[in-house]
């Protein structure tokens, strides 16, 4: 299996523009979720999706941000307009489950944006 | 408090040492607990699950304390190749929205120094 798959590895955008990344999860997993990494604040849980349905989206930090999963297979995740205080690691991750004591997370290799 | 705390570190510890790391979370409902290993400039990775009687997987040693609401993480003569940085893991319970969420703690940062 490929594991998870993220685009771009790097984004390099100027403030006020769009920005959108994406995702393709484990085939087979039932399961996504966008993280955010930054020094500060570590990596924080932006959505996370079951069944394609988005469940949690507290994570999300403002109108700015939104997330889709139009099917099994791909997600994305998108910043409209971007501001550098978004300048992070977004990791999406997948799992085959729904939260069980077991459960364990296969991240991507992450997009490092950098909004200027 | 938050959520999940550790100590941020860096631990640099020379090879062949024994290194722990600490954890603690607020929630008292919390079910599930993990490490996860973190390479620089990598994706987070499972490294092992933390259980309630304690669990060892080779030279590491995961120990939950519930009462005291503390997780360790202890890892036998250190390899250059351990040097990462070590996140705690917590598995919020249901909060009544249908979720279940993993939060991540900051990280401990090890070096194993040759």
């Amino acid at each position: 299996d490929a594991g998870v798959i993220q685009s771009p590895r790097h984004e390099v955008t100027e403030m006020g523009q769009e920005v959108t990344l994406r995702c393709k999860p484990i085939s087979g997993h039932n399961s996504l979720f966008w993280y955010r990494q930054t020094m500060m604040r570590g990596l924080e849980l932006l959505i996370y999706f079951n069944n394609n349905v988005p469940i949690d989206d507290s994570g999300m930090p403002e109108d700015r941000f939104s997330a889709k999963m139009p099917n099994a297979s791909f997600s994305t995740l998108k910043i409209q307009p971007s501001e550098p205080r978004d300048s992070a690691v977004y990791f999406c991750a997948s799992s085959f489950g729904r939260g069980t004591t077991n459960e364990k997370l296969f991240f991507g290799s992450g997009t490092q944006l950098s909004v200027l | 408090r938050k959520e999940v705390e550790q100590d941020p570190g860096p631990f640099n510890v020379p090879e062949g040492a024994t290194v722990a790391f600490n954890c603690t979370y607020s929630n008292s409902a919390s079910q599930s607990f993990f490490w996860y290993r973190q390479d620089c400039r990598k994706e987070p990775k499972l490294l092992m699950s933390v259980y309630s009687s304690g669990n060892e997987d080779g030279r590491f040693t995961a120990q939950l304390n519930r009462a005291s609401q503390y997780i360790s993480l202890l890892i036998r003569d250190s390899k250059l190749s351990d040097s990462a940085t070590y996140l705690c893991v917590v598995n919020r319970p249901d909060s009544g929205a249908g979720s279940y969420q993993l939060t991540f703690g900051k990280g401990t940062k090890l070096s194993v120094i040759p």
